[in-house]
């Protein structure tokens, strides 16, 4: 069975680091790419990057560029989003979600919800 | 990078009638086209990818349509778990984006 597994919920101060994981099983995790998508409270899915773990290929949105870090280490299966210097306006639910290289994304994550009070 | 704008925001629908959702790209994405339901607290779920194909355990009561910059969604006959926010997204061109949704509620 297929599954991408997120780590727990996470509650920081502005200004602190995090690093959030998606570990992948029941496939083969290093020919699927692994995207990150955002939903902030109330709001719609945006598409913030995506990686190959196979090579390592990573392609972010403009919108995230800069401000979040998407990393893989295939010896356990796990994709990373990571921030060096949290916000408030950084308070969502990430998702991880699978895709082939030109493809939907047919399994996602059950998300992981990062909370940065103000 | 592809905007891609659904309408309407909200569609109001009896239980039983067809819904039709619509997707537009502001340049030609071909087929490469999928939909998803998200219903609240859960995760999105794929429902139709290549613009026209059910995903697997998808029902038939959903269809989808288009090519190029126009794209439909139809739900023939609407049943009670199908009320929820659908969401379009293109995977032609880097970056991948998303519509806005379409929240269909119970009329």
């Amino acid at each position: 069975e297929v599954q991408l597994v997120q780590s727990g919920a996470e509650v920081k101060t502005p200004g602190e680091s995090l690093k959030i994981s998606c570990k992948g099983s029941g496939y083969s995790f290093t020919t699927y790419w692994i995207a990150w998508v955002r939903q902030m409270p109330g709001r719609g899915l945006e598409w913030m990057g995506i990686i190959f773990p196979g090579d390592s290929d990573t392609r972010y949105s403009p919108s995230f560029q800069g401000q979040v870090t998407i990393s893989v280490d295939k010896s356990i299966s796990t994709a990373y989003l990571q921030w060096s210097s949290l916000q408030a306006s950084d308070s969502a639910i990430y998702y991880c979600a699978r895709c082939e290289s030109i493809s939907g994304f047919d399994y996602w994550g059950q998300g992981t919800l990062v909370t940065v009070p103000s | 990078e592809i905007v891609m704008t659904q309408s309407p925001a909200t569609l109001s629908v009896s239980p039983g009638e067809r819904a039709t959702l619509s997707c537009r790209a502001s340049q030609s994405v071909t087929s490469n086209l999928a939909w998803y339901q998200q219903k609240r607290g859960q995760a999105p779920r794929l429902l139709i990818y290549g613009a026209s194909t059910r995903a697997t355990g998808i029902p038939a009561r959903f269809s989808g349509g288009g090519s190029g910059t126009e794209f439909t969604l139809t739900i023939s006959s609407l049943q009670s778990e199908d009320f929820a926010v659908y969401y379009c997204q293109q995977y032609n061109n880097w970056p991948r984006t998303f519509g806005q949704g379409t929240k269909v509620e119970i009329k």
